[in-house]
This record gives C-alpha cells, structure tokens and sequence, in this order.
C-alpha cells in the first residue's frame, strides 16, 4: 500500500508571512493524483490543491502553490500572505489514477496563525 | 444537496450497543467512501461504494462493521458491539465516478462510553 508521510505535527506562521508544509510519499505507480486538503474545527475536509503526476507544472490556487518532485517523491505546500483563516490542520493525500480507488491521508500537519 | 451531509453530528453510545452513522452524498454521485479518523490521525478507509455494490471493503476492520447503499445515493454504516476503540470520527465522502477529488462531509464524532 502507499504511505504518505508528514513530518511536520505543527507549524506556526506570522500573518501575512508565507509558510511551507512538507509531504513525502511512497509508491510504485507512475501515474496518480495528490492533494492538499485543509480541515478546520468543523471537520469537514476541504480540497486546497490538487497535482496530476503527469503534470510537471506546479499547481497553483490564489495564495497556495506546491513544489511537486516525482523523482524524489515529495509534494509541499507553500502559503502565501498566511491569513487566520489558514489556521487548520493540512493533510497531504495519495490516489492512484485507478478510478475509484481510495485516498491515503498523511498524519496532518495543525497550523497556526499568529497575528 | 449542495453538499455530502452526515447525521447524526455527534453520537454517544454505551459500550455493546449497536450504531448506526448516516451519509447523503452530493446528488450524482455514484462514488461513496467511509473513512475513520481517531484522534491526532489522519483518515483511514474503511469502505467504497460505486452504486450501490461495494467495490472496496478491505479497510473494514472487522465483521462489526457493515455497510450497505441500498438504491446507490444514501449510505448507512453499521456497527455492531461497540467498543471503546471504535471512537472516533467517521468521514463520509462522495464524487463523481471519473472524478478525481472527492468531497466530504463534516463528519460524525462517535464516542464509544
């Protein structure tokens, strides 16, 4: 099975700083899907960013890029101009292109904002 | 519904007894994941739908643990017995069959006293 590792349990930012939270991973598949996901208090898991393996071009969404490496099997998340609503916890997950397969979750990561 | 919605929100139940956790997909959705999430993890499947047929079963962690999509749009996961270990947060997530994100709902935090 793939693993998704985050070594990173906290991590805090001043506002309007710019903060990078770091994601590796294992597999053997050469074509698959990996995420961001952001989950608030309310628990609800939202989509931050998405990255086609395929894709060598970063993703990028308003404020949040990633600095996606296939060869050394690592997908960071870098946020910019950090605000209080960031303050999260941040989960890196793995999908194999496979059509429905499933998604495997990191340990997270909690994020705090400091204003 | 504009969103996957899981009732109840918080559940607390006695240690033997049976639950039963609900989930509404988003309307189309043919694809439906069950994952649990303990404390200071992060989720772990248990169970995907496509239709109403699971497809992928392999993370049920036990024969407690069962559920069924009866007519392939709401969800219901069973668990019989509860234990103590079996707290935790139970996600729901739907998406479209050739989509490649899923979305997911906010959870039902079961707590096993």
């Amino acid at each position: 099975a793939q693993t998704v590792t985050q070594s990173q349990p906290e991590m805090s930012v001043q506002e309007a700083e710019t903060v990078t939270l770091s994601c590796t991973y294992d597999t053997s598949e050469s074509d698959y899907y990996l995420f961001w996901y952001k989950q608030p208090p309310s628990r609800q898991m939202i989509l931050v960013i998405r990255q086609e393996a395929y894709k060598q071009q970063n993703a990028t969404e308003n404020r949040f890029s990633v600095n996606f490496q296939k060869a050394a099997k690592s997908f960071s998340l870098k946020i910019s101009d950090s605000q209080l609503g960031d303050a999260a916890m941040y989960f890196c997950a793995y999908r194999s292109e496979e059509i429905g397969n499933q998604f495997y979750f990191g340990t997270g990561t909690s994020l705090t904002v400091i204003p | 519904g504009a969103g996957v919605s899981q009732t109840p929100s918080n559940k607390v139940t006695e240690k033997g007894k049976y639950v039963e956790l609900r989930c509404d997909p988003i309307s189309g959705h043919t694809a439906l994941y069950w994952y649990r999430q303990s404390l200071g993890q992060g989720p772990e499947f248990l169970i995907y739908f496509q239709g109403t047929g699971a497809a992928d079963d392999s993370g049920l962690p036990n024969d407690r643990f069962f559920a069924v999509r009866p007519e392939g749009s709401v969800s219901t996961l069973k668990i019989q017995r509860t234990e103590r270990g079996d707290s935790a947060v139970y996600l729901c997530a739907s998406s479209l069959r050739y989509a490649t994100e899923a979305f997911f709902g906010q959870g039902t935090r079961l707590t096993v006293v």
